[in-house]
């Protein structure tokens, strides 16, 4: 079974720093991977989608792909409390399972005023 | 306004009642997915489907059964729930198989098995 793996947090940090969160995936021909965010009680919603390596960006948000090292992460600029959220790392299958998207399991994040 | 629905949005319920959640999307997406959430766990697909009549078993299909009779909606049925299924439910949707990766989220249903 293909995994995604976050880490596992919960991560803290004080407004207008910059949150990292980073996510490892185990299936290699993965060409599309996610981010989504989901606040307390809520559903996922979609944030960023990158397919190339490299960085791509969105206003805070930036999302890096490397997939040499199957690696994948957001970072989010002048974090600010309305970012704390558990944030979902989302990879879509390859071959037969191009189909679906495994999560990963998330990461809380927290911003402090 | 595009949504998908779900409905209850709470159930508390007791061991070996029959019950059905149900989830409908008013966007004409031909996708759809049902996926529990557990602490620790994350996200996980149960069953999905590609179109009417097209299901098919995600990662943890064990106790559950869908149908996809009409494009609109897909329920999720749980003929006999046990306490290991207790989790919070959520239904999405996309509009076909090559953009899955842009799914849109039902609101959630929180089961509690007693």
């Amino acid at each position: 079974q293909k995994e995604v793996e976050q880490n596992s947090g919960p991560l803290s940090v004080p407004e207008g720093a910059i949150a990292s969160l980073n996510c490892t995936y185990s299936d290699r021909g993965s060409q599309s991977f996610f981010w989504y965010r989901q606040y307390s009680g809520k559903s996922p919603e979609l944030i960023m989608s990158i397919y190339s390596n490299g960085d791509k960006e969105d206003g805070r948000f930036t999302a890096q792909l490397n997939k040499a090292s199957q690696y994948v992460s957001l970072l989010i600029r002048d974090s600010q409390p309305s970012d704390s959220a558990t944030y979902l790392c989302a990879v879509r299958g390859s071959g037969g399972s191009n189909y679906k998207l495994t999560f990963g399991k998330g990461t809380l994040l927290t911003v402090n005023p | 306004e595009a949504q998908v629905t779900q409905n209850p949005r709470y159930l508390i319920t007791v061991t070996g009642k029959k019950l059905t959640v149900t989830c409908s999307q008013n966007m004409n997406h031909e996708y759809m997915s049902w996926y529990r959430q557990d602490p620790g766990l994350g996200l996980r697909q149960i069953y999905y489907s590609m179109n009417v009549e097209v299901t098919d078993k995600g990662d943890v299909p064990e106790g559950y059964k869908v149908s996809r009779k009409e494009k609109r909606n897909f329920p999720l049925i749980l003929e006999s729930p046990s306490p290991n299924q207790t989790s919070l439910y959520f239904c999405a949707s996309s509009a076909d198989r090559s953009v899955v990766d842009t799914q849109y989220f039902g609101p959630g249903t929180r089961l509690t098995v007693l």
